[in-house]
């Protein structure tokens, strides 16, 4: 079985300060992990994913997630934060042999001037 | 650019209606997915097809049925809309070989049952 933890429902941070967003997950096969955003009244972009391989995983607009076997986390971090950041994300799970993506309750990321 | 699209960005129906939400993806892909989106609980996997004409339940498949007769096509059937399915619904697709490859995801149906 596989699951995601996001941790913290809203973030806020000030604009030029370092994003973190966390996700945790459980998985009972290696896992596949992927970051989406989601801005207003859109669907899913995808950010980054981990598939195999090395575990600091660039995405687009400057995010970047690094994957952690041993504390099952994949965070989500951009060190300066621009107000067109702002926007919810989601941390997915899925594995090989699967259909099937989990995904995390989503956190909503505000940017303050 | 690789595209999914769905066929209203809103819709309002009645108690009772049957509601048909149709998603297209230009990719070739062969899994399709349907998902609501209500706050606070991220996305549901309503079903998903690996293949035309073949479909599997997600984690809440009550009140809905697909139908998927070409590739490129996967449809959402609402029986008889009620009120509790009042949500946003969003289709995905991608490659086949498992959960490797990243889902690209339309623009979204905002559905209000009254």
């Amino acid at each position: 079985a596989q699951s995601v933890t996001q941790l913290g429902s809203h973030v806020s941070v000030s604009e030029g300060a370092l994003v973190l967003l966390r996700c945790n997950y459980s998985s009972s096969v290696p896992p596949y992990l992927f970051w989406y955003v989601q801005y207003p009244n859109q669907g899913l972009q995808l950010l980054l994913k981990y598939t195999t391989g090395a575990t600091l995983v660039k995405g687009i607009n400057g995010f970047e997630a690094e994957f952690k076997k041993s504390e099952t986390s994949f965070h989500l971090t951009k060190p300066s934060a621009h107000m067109s950041d702002a926007a919810e994300y989601f941390c997915a799970v899925s594995g090989s042999g699967t259909y099937k993506y989990i995904f995390g309750t989503g956190t909503r990321l505000k940017v303050l001037a | 650019d690789v595209k999914v699209t769905q066929s209203s960005r809103y819709l309002v129906k009645r108690t009772g209606e049957k509601v048909f939400l149709e998603c297209v993806q230009d990719m070739d892909h062969e899994n399709m997915f349907w998902y609501r989106q209500d706050p606070g609980l991220g996305l549901r996997l309503i079903y998903f097809s690996y293949d035309v004409k073949m479909k599997e339940k997600g984690d809440i498949p009550e009140g809905y049925s697909v139908s998927r007769e070409k590739k490129e096509r996967f449809s959402l059937i609402l029986e008889s809309a009620s009120t509790n399915q009042t949500s946003m619904y969003l289709c995905a697709s991608s490659r086949t070989a498992g959960g490797i490859y990243e889902q690209y995801f339309g623009p979204g149906t905002r559905l209000t049952v009254t």
